[in-house]
């Protein structure tokens, strides 16, 4: 699996879209984008997938470049309980390999 | 039913107690996870289970022993750990799709001290 590259760590305000970025210059093109977060002494939550193409749900968009070598997270409207460690996956879905998880970016949402 | 769920919360042994960690789900998913957490880290794989057969063993030493019994439930058997093995164990699960595995999601963990 390609390799991620993250700030450790990112403020944001409340209520003002956080904007966290991923590098993955080494991306193959069967392998997919994930992103988790995982708030202080809980289990990771997914938040969101994609392969080439922008993705939305109801807790953030992610937002791939053409050349799929860097992406974005976003959350449209932060607030003090998105505070959490963020992780970037890249990772083939046809290998049972589980998530490799790097060191993430730790977005503290700020009042 | 949308979660998974880990048993117990917390959990205090000493280097020469056996015990076991339980993690359940009813999403009718067919690949189930076992990853460590220290402190200050990002989690790390420990075993694999796909249709209820060990996939992937990250190199885990033999004090650790994962077990699936059926599709819904996974355990991880532990003896004679170290004080090092001290850590968050946090289970996932996930589905066994067409194109492959999809997301996984995870339980709350069982924080483990060892003694």
């Amino acid at each position: 699996d390609a390799k991620t590259t993250q700030p450790t760590s990112m403020d944001c305000a409340e209520g003002r879209a956080a904007n966290l970025p991923c590098n993955h210059s080494t991306i193959s093109g069967n392998e997919y984008v994930y992103w988790y977060r995982q708030i202080h002494s809980q289990g990771p939550q997914y938040i969101i997938h994609g392969l080439k193409n922008n993705e939305t749900n109801e807790m953030a968009s992610l937002i791939i470049t053409e050349d799929r070598k860097s992406s974005t997270l976003i959350l449209p409207h932060a607030t003090l309980r998105d505070t959490a460690v963020y992780y970037c996956i890249v990772r083939v879905e046809t290998r049972e390999w589980g998530m490799r998880f790097g060191a993430g970016t730790r977005l503290t949402v700020k009042p | 039913d949308t979660e998974v769920t880990q048993t117990p919360k917390h959990l205090v042994m000493g280097m020469t107690n056996k015990k076991s960690l339980k993690c359940e789900q009813h999403m009718g998913h067919r690949a189930m996870y076992w990853y460590k957490q220290k402190a200050k880290k990002p989690p790390e794989l420990m075993f694999v289970y796909s249709y209820e057969k060990l996939s992937i063993n990250e190199s885990v030493p033999s004090r650790f022993s994962p077990e699936c019994p059926n599709s819904s439930l996974l355990n991880l058997h532990l003896h004679a750990l170290q004080p090092e093995d001290s850590a968050l164990y946090l289970c996932a699960s996930s589905q066994v799709l067409v194109r492959g595995f999809g997301e996984q999601f995870f339980g709350p963990g069982t924080r483990l001290t060892v003694l």
